[in-house]
Parts: structure tokens; sequence; C-alpha cells
């Protein structure tokens, strides 16, 4: 099973400030990786799919990159509602899906 | 823009057998993947298992001997079934649309069911 390792399990910022959030990768997932971000009492919201892409309606401040089995979400310049919990996850096989344990972002 | 309402028992008892559905409303129910997941505070979120628009199934390894998933393509509803559940099977559960291909990623979510499991 293909382990996502995300660093760092909370961040604490200011709105205004960019941040990047990483999700590592046990081994190659190409770039097969969706960025999730959830608020509390709710359910995920997608983000980024494919490592670099933004779903529909989300943000330009939201971007995600890949170098290797490392991936970056990073948002620009944080609002007061960009401050939740981001869950990265991958599929590379029919039965395994996974995700990461989450990185939580709180105001500062 | 397409809707996912979930619903179900909420409270079981251990070896019980969880049963949910999930109505998929103002979108088209033949063209995607369907999954299930949950969430708890100590294991995170986890997959469950998937439909898919052939109908195949595809499930996690360490819930397969348990789970059976099922749709009802003349309502737009797919299901779950959960038999011999414990403590350990109590968690928020979400049914999901999944988008992508061969990869996954899901783009609607219902709104969550909190399973409890207690004698």
């Amino acid at each position: 099973e293909i382990v996502l390792t995300q660093s760092p399990a909370t961040l604490s910022v200011s709105p205004g400030e960019r941040v990047t959030l990483s999700c590592r990768a046990s081994q190659s997932v190409s770039d097969y990786l969706a960025w999730y971000q959830q608020k509390r009492g709710q359910a995920p919201r997608l983000l980024i799919y494919h490592a670099s892409n933004r779903a529909t309606g989300i943000p330009a401040r939201f971007s995600g990159s890949v170098s290797g089995t490392d991936f970056t979400l990073a948002i620009s310049s944080l609002e007061p509602e960009d401050f939740a919990v981001y869950y990265c996850q991958q599929r590379t096989n029919w039965s395994s899906i996974t995700f990461g344990q989450g990185t939580r972002l709180e105001i500062k | 823009q397409v809707q996912l309402q979930q619903w179900g028992a909420g409270l079981l008892k251990p070896s019980e057998t969880l049963s949910l559905t999930c109505g998929v409303y103002a979108g088209s129910f033949h063209n995607y993947d369907w999954s299930w997941l949950r969430q708890t505070p100590g294991k995170g979120l986890e997959w469950i298992g998937e439909i898919n628009h052939s109908g195949s199934t595809y499930y996690n390894p360490s819930l397969k001997s348990r789970i059976t998933l099922s749709t009802d393509t003349s309502k737009n509803q797919f299901s779950l079934k959960l038999r011999s559940v414990t403590a350990a099977d109590t968690a928020v559960y979400f049914c999901a649309r999944g988008i992508l291909s061969p990869d996954t990623a899901f783009d609607s979510w219902g709104q969550g069911t909190l399973v409890t499991v207690s004698s």
C-alpha cells in the first residue's frame, strides 16, 4: 500500500501569508495525486487533481506542483475561509486509494 | 450541479449490518464511478470501495470480506452494506463521486452519516 505522509501536521499562519503544504508518497504515484480541503463538520472539497490541475470553481490562489514523489499545495495569500484541514489522496491501482493524515491550517 | 444525499441507520449493535444509500440528483449517474469512504479521528479518511460506471466493484482489501456495493440505476442510487460491524467501524461515512481514469479524485460528496456501533 502506498503511504502518503503530510507535513507539517499543523501550520499556524496569518491571513495574507503564503503557505506551502507537503505530501510525500512512499513510492511513485506518477501525477495521480489530489488535494482536498475539509472544514469542521463538512465533507472534503476537491481542490487539485493530477497534482496541479485546479478543480472547477477553485480560486487561482490554490496551486499544486510535484517533484518526483514530493507534492506541494501552495496557497498564495491566505483568506480567512482557507483555515481548514488539507488532505492529499492517491490512486495507482484499482483496489488502493489512500489519503494522507492531513495538515491543519490554523490562524496564528 | 450534482448533489449527493445519503441516508441510513446511525446506531448499530456489534455484529449487525451497516446499510447506507446515496442518491444522486441533478447529474448523470451512468458515466461516473461511485465510492464510499469513512472518517475517524484516529485513522483519518479511509476509502471503503467503489462501483464504477461499468458495474465493476473494487474494495479496500482490509474490508473486502464484509462489504457489498450495489446500484439501483432506475433510481440513481448506490448502496453500501458492511456486515458484522464492531466498535472499530464507528465513523462518519461519506458517499462520493469519482472522476478521472485510471486514477480517481472525488469531486462531489454526500453530507456524511455518523454511524456508531455500540452495545
